[in-house]
C-alpha cells in the first residue's frame, strides 16, 4: 500500500460543484502540503501544515480551504469549482526531523472541472 | 519573479552522454536544494539533495551548488532512455520554513 494516498485518483464536475479531495499518510509526518501541477506551470503550493493546529497559506490558495482532522489526514476543498481549478492535485508529506528535507508524494489527483 | 527557473526543455542528450540541469533561485538565504525526478502521469521522486556549496555525487548523479551564484545544477552521467523525464528543482527558501518552491522543471529526453 502507498505511503500516502489520495482519493479520488480522477474526478469530473461541473461548475459550480464543491468537491474534497482527500490525503492520508501513514509515514508518521508531521508536515503536509497540497500542489497543484498545470502544464508549463510546475508545481504550485496551494496550503500547508506543520500540525493539526497550524494551517498556512501557500501561493495560490484563493479558491480552496483545507482541512487537517488528524496528523495523517489533511483535505483540500474547492467551495464551488472553476474551469480554470482543473489540474493534477499532490498531496504531500515531510518529517519535521531531521536535515533530509525530503517530500513524498500521493500518486495525485486529476481534476477536471467542466 | 518567479522564485526558481529552470529552462523548460526538451533537454536531448544521446545515450551514454552526460546530462547537465540547470536551476536558479531568487532568495539568496535558501538553505536547502532538492532535485526530484517525474515521468509523465507519475508523482516526483527525490533523487538528490544538497544543502552546501560543492558537489555531492550519489551513483550516477551530481549535484553542484553555488549560493554566491544562486544557483544548482544536476549531471547525469552515462545517460539512459530510463532517464528520460522531467527534472524539478525545488527550494526551501528560508531555514525552518519548509515551505518548497518548485520550478517548472526541464524535460529530458535520452536517444537510444
Amino acid at each position: 500500500d502507498a505511503d500516502v494516498t489520495q482519493t479520488p485518483r480522477n474526478r469530473i464536475t461541473k461548475t459550480g460543484k464543491r468537491i474534497m479531495l482527500e490525503c492520508s499518510q501513514t509515514k508518521g509526518h508531521d508536515r503536509m502540503y497540497w500542489y497543484r501541477q498545470d502544464p508549463g506551470l510546475g508545481l504550485r503550493l496551494i496550503y500547508y501544515s506543520f500540525d493539526v493546529k497550524d494551517i498556512n497559506k501557500g501561493e495560490i490558495s484563493d479558491g480552496y480551504s483545507v482541512s487537517r482532522q488528524a496528523q495523517a489526514k489533511f483535505s483540500l476543498s474547492l467551495e464551488s469549482a472553476i474551469p480554470n481549478q482543473t489540474a493534477l492535485y499532490f498531496c504531500a508529506t515531510g518529517s519535521a526531523g531531521g536535515n533530509t528535507g525530503e517530500l513524498f508524494f500521493g500518486e495525485g489527483s486529476r481534476l477536471t472541472v467542466l | 519573479q518567479k522564485e526558481v527557473e529552470q529552462n523548460s526543455g526538451p533537454l536531448s542528450v544521446p545515450e551514454g552522454a552526460i546530462a547537465s540541469l540547470n536551476c536558479t533561485y531568487s532568495d539568496r538565504g535558501s538553505q536547502s536544494f532538492f532535485w526530484y525526478r517525474q515521468y509523465s502521469g507519475k508523482s516526483p521522486e527525490l533523487i538528490m539533495s544538497i544543502y552546501s556549496n560543492g558537489d555531492k555525487e550519489d551513483g550516477r548523479f551530481t549535484a553542484q551548488l553555488n549560493k554566491a551564484s544562486q544557483y544548482v545544477s544536476l549531471l547525469i552521467r552515462d545517460s539512459q532512455p530510463s532517464d528520460s523525464a522531467t527534472y524539478l528543482c525545488a527550494v526551501n527558501p528560508l531555514s525552518g520554513t519548509y515551505k518548497y518552491i518548485f520550478g517548472t522543471g526541464t524535460r529530458l529526453k535520452v536517444l537510444a
